[in-house]
């Protein structure tokens, strides 16, 4: 079966712009979570879908935000773009909970100039 | 922030040899996940110990978890190149959370 889709790939954005980053998950999987990945900070949990419903949500500020639509397939926004916002971000899809394990994107790699 | 911190941070090792790499956590949990990750890309899930369990396999992989301690160590027999990657271990929250809070990571480097 077909794994978690990203796109797109690679994004190269300026500063004070807006980004959109899509992800499908495998099918059957209605949680849907994000993370994003700097050599300082690590692997971070940005938020968690399920269900078309924000479940959880991490630190972050509020220009970082996303939904999820009634196919699982969810997307995630970045807005007033900062350089620190520079990270490999990851989608990562189960089937209901983290308990059942995620199975991860390649990531988005993102880079703000 | 991280709750998971492994140990050592960098191993370099040769093929057929066994890798050994340490996870410790902070707070109590539901179960602890192993994760690899290949060069800056997607990370695979390698397998799940639940808190009630002690010891683990999968392949040549084995993941035994101490509780009592807040520790888990991965175990991977008779290396292979292909083995190198960063590996993580992953802990969820015993407080329903639904997000998992993933260690600082092992790099592994297996020469042939």
């Amino acid at each position: 079966k077909a794994g978690v889709t990203q796109t797109p790939r690679y994004l190269i954005k300026t500063r004070g712009q807006q980004v959109t980053l899509s992800c499908s998950p495998i099918s059957g999987h209605r949680s849907v979570s994000w993370y994003q990945q700097t050599p300082g900070q690590g692997l971070q949990f940005l938020f968690e879908y399920f269900s078309e419903t924000q479940r959880n949500k991490g630190n972050f500020p509020g220009r970082f935000s996303g939904r999820q639509f009634s196919n699982s397939r969810s997307e995630m926004n970045v807005s007033t773009l900062e350089l620190g916002d520079s990270a490999l971000y990851l989608c990562a899809s189960s089937l209901e909970s983290v308990w059942d394990g995620y199975t991860f994107g390649s990531g988005t790699r993102l880079t703000v100039v | 922030s991280q709750q998971g911190e492994e140990d050592p941070q960098a191993l370099s090792i040769q093929e057929g040899e066994n890798a050994t790499m340490n996870c410790s956590y902070k707070t109590s949990i539901n179960n602890l996940q192993w994760y690899r990750q290949n060069s800056g890309r997607g990370l695979v899930h390698l397998i799940l110990i639940r808190s009630n369990e002690r010891e683990k396999h999968s392949g040549r992989l084995r993941v035994t978890l101490d509780t009592s301690k807040k520790s888990s160590s991965l175990l991977i027999t008779a290396s292979r190149a292909a083995d190198t990657a960063s590996y993580f271990c992953a802990t969820d929250s015993n407080t329903g959370f639904q997000k998992l809070v993933f260690g600082t990571g092992t790099r592994l480097l297996v020469s042939p």
